[in-house]
């Protein structure tokens, strides 16, 4: 199976900065990746797909970028409720694997 | 918008049968395209995969545990439902059911399953 790999574990930034996450695939995935927000009590909810297409109605500040085995998630400007673990999540292939994810929390 | 919502017991004791069902709302488990999968997080720990239905029916189970589990849906009630067998405590986690298209469009919001005498 594909292993993805995500970096920082614990990524810790303050309101208003730019926050940007890694994802490391085991081999070639070309663009299909997708990104995650997931908060405490509630539903997981997709931001990008394709590596770099917003789901909808996610904000402008996420972005995502990369192919191949190499991707980042960014948030340009961090607002309150984006304080949460993302995961990233590559669908080349079955299994689906997910990355163990990234905890952004507030510096 | 389609939501789903996990149910089952909390707590199963080892070398028993877990047993999960999924009820969805907002959207039929007929409509072509979609997958019904079920996802797990081991406390503090990343997402696993565990396996699929499909809108027709067809099953797709992560290799890891396939031995073990069994997904199948009723369409009657517009619910799947997940069954783990021969459990141990490495079966303790949250267990998430959802709706995927190429993505997971749609989670349910989880419920922890503890494996425990």
């Amino acid at each position: 199976e594909i292993v993805m790999t995500q970096s920082p574990a614990t990524l810790s930034v303050s309101p208003g900065e730019r926050a940007t996450l890694s994802c490391k695939a085991s081999q070639s995935i070309r663009s299909n990746l997708a990104w995650y927000q997931q908060k405490p009590g509630q539903a997981s909810r997709l931001l990008i797909y394709a590596a770099s297409t917003r789901a909808a109605d996610i904000p402008a500040r996420f972005s995502g970028s990369g192919s191949g085995t190499e991707f980042s998630l960014t948030i340009s400007s961090l607002q309150s409720e984006d304080f949460a673990v993302y995961f990233c999540q590559q669908y080349t292939d079955w299994p689906r694997t997910f990355g163990q994810g990234t905890k952004l929390e507030i510096k | 918008q389609v939501q789903l919502q996990e149910s089952g017991p909390g707590l199963v004791k080892p070398s028993q049968t877990l047993s999960l069902t999924c009820t969805v709302s907002g959207g039929s488990i007929n409509t072509g395209g979609y997958y019904w999968s079920w996802i797990r997080q081991h406390p503090g720990k990343g997402l696993e995969w565990i396996g699929y239905i499909s809108y027709s029916g067809s099953t797709y189970y992560n290799p890891s545990l396939q031995s073990r589990v069994t997904i199948s849906s009723d369409t009657s009630k517009n619910q799947f439902s997940l069954k783990l067998t021969s459990v141990t405590a490495a079966d303790t986690a949250v267990y998430y059911c959802a709706s995927e298209s190429t993505t997971v469009d749609y989670w349910g919001q989880g419920t922890l399953v503890t494996v425990s005498s």
